[in-house]
């Protein structure tokens, strides 16, 4: 089942621009984590942001975590060609038994 | 070191056939999980085992049936192989918690 959804589907930068991506969730989690999947490889994990967490950063990602509005946000500065990759977002909870329920993803393209 | 491994990484078969995926981890990891990912990138939970038990089952026909020899392999295999059961099939493991997770390369399982 799909509780998370991205926003936008797609987003076409310049490289060096910042690049927002919008995440909104239906129900109580107890984390929210976003993965990266580049063109016809597996994902990679991003960041994890807990429920009693706000922001958090790692490199140049920045994740905030809006409990009251059921929504998340990942934040990419300056952007580089290499970041060209669908990016998900999935959420946790533990009376689900930590089943992770994911978005439908956005596909970010980076222009040299 | 590959952390989680999966093959074969391509399956070409016909419909009707019977076949299996292998997943192993070297990670120390005592959740694995099987996900199958569609054209559109929906990426979609089919089962997921704790210490070699079954603790999440989504609904998935019965011609699939996973199984866990031990913390480190899960093993997928599929009978009576169907036009729908095209995708991309991905193996991850992780701590049990809502911890993060751990992808494999993915199969792409074509069924003609």
């Amino acid at each position: 089942s799909q509780q998370g959804e991205e926003d936008p589907q797609a987003l076409s930068i310049q490289e060096g621009e910042n690049a927002t991506m919008n995440c909104s969730y239906k129900t109580s989690i107890n984390n929210l984590q976003w993965y990266r999947q580049n063109s016809g490889r597996g994902l990679v994990h991003l960041i994890l942001i807990r429920s009693n967490e706000r922001e958090k950063h790692s490199g140049r990602l920045r994740v905030t975590l809006d409990t009251s509005k059921k929504s998340s946000s990942l934040l990419i500065t300056a952007s580089r060609a290499a970041d060209t990759a669908s990016y998900f977002c999935a959420t946790a909870r533990m009376d689900s038994n930590y089943q992770l329920i994911w978005g439908a993803g956005t596909k970010l393209i980076i222009k040299p | 070191d590959t952390a989680v491994s999966q093959t074969p990484k391509y399956l070409v078969t016909q419909m009707g056939n019977d076949k299996s995926i292998k997943c192993e981890q070297n990670l120390g990891h005592d959740t694995m999980y099987w996900y199958k990912q569609d054209s559109k990138k929906f990426l979609k939970i089919m089962f997921s085992y704790n210490n070699k038990e079954l603790i999440i089952n989504e609904t998935v026909p019965n011609r699939f049936s996973p199984k866990s020899p031990d913390k480190a392999h899960l093993n997928l295999h599929i009978n009576s192989l169907e036009l729908g059961d095209s995708a991309v099939y991905f193996c991850a493991s992780s701590h049990w918690g809502g911890n993060e997770q751990f992808f494999g390369p993915g199969t792409r399982l074509t069924v003609l």
